[in-house]
């Protein structure tokens, strides 16, 4: 059972637009939901996180949108450049945990 | 500040050989978590080490061992290798049982 749903799975994306990729998730228990940046050949780089008590947070060009009734989660590249060419992976951790689920990761591309 | 380190980078090994990965946890890190990342899927939690002992365990068989020294860096061991187990193997480290992993490049792991 996927707890974490990841979407889309690749993302092409113009140099200056707005990459978005969307995760849902089932465990109401869940509490903290992190995004992560990959490279390849690295491992993943803790991005941006949120908890369910706020509905948007930002850093930078990176805005995590959050809507608990519906259980999910967004993240937005704002102004996206070539250099964030890379995977990105969601994840959710429940209450009193510190185990993540991860979501399948979206291979994200910016041209030029 | 030194970020978490993984040796070695790239390991070939024959089915039913036994491996040994090793992690340094970032500086002022006292936990080290272990995750299996297939290709083209998200980490999958393998185990979490604090204060040397094993504190949480994920769905993989007891082939996967591990250990945590005082020095709070760790070792995975995996026995009776199978074809299944080629995969990244990464190690994150974090502050007591918190939420912010920082992850480690991740070891090659090939078995042919």
């Amino acid at each position: 059972q996927q707890q974490v749903k990841q979407s889309p799975q690749s993302l092409i994306v113009q140099k200056g637009g707005i990459s978005i990729i969307n995760c849902a998730y089932e465990n109401t228990a869940f509490d903290y939901f992190p995004w992560y940046q990959q490279f390849p050949g690295k491992g993943p780089a803790l991005l941006i996180a949120i908890r369910p008590d706020v509905s948007e947070k930002k850093e930078g060009r990176f805005t995590i949108s959050f809507n608990k009734s519906a259980k999910q989660f967004s993240l937005h590249i704002m102004d996206s450049q070539p250099g964030d060419s890379a995977t990105y992976f969601c994840a959710a951790t429940p209450r009193g945990s510190y185990i993540p689920t991860f979501g399948r990761g979206t291979s994200l591309i910016v041209h030029p | 500040e030194t970020g978490v380190t993984q040796s070695p980078t790239h390991l070939i090994k024959t089915r039913g050989q036994q491996v040994t990965l090793r992690c340094s946890s970032q500086s002022g890190h006292n936990t080290v978590s272990w995750y299996q990342q297939a290709l083209g899927q998200g980490p999958q939690f393998i185990f979490q080490y604090y204060r040397e002992e094993e504190n949480g365990r994920g769905n993989f068989p007891p082939r996967f061992s591990g250990l945590q020294f005082p020095n709070y860096s760790s070792e995975l061991n995996v026995n009776a290798l199978e074809l299944d187990d080629s995969a990244l193997y990464l190690c994150a480290s974090s502050w007591g049982q918190g939420v912010e992993q920082y992850f480690g490049p991740g070891t090659r792991l090939t078995v042919t």
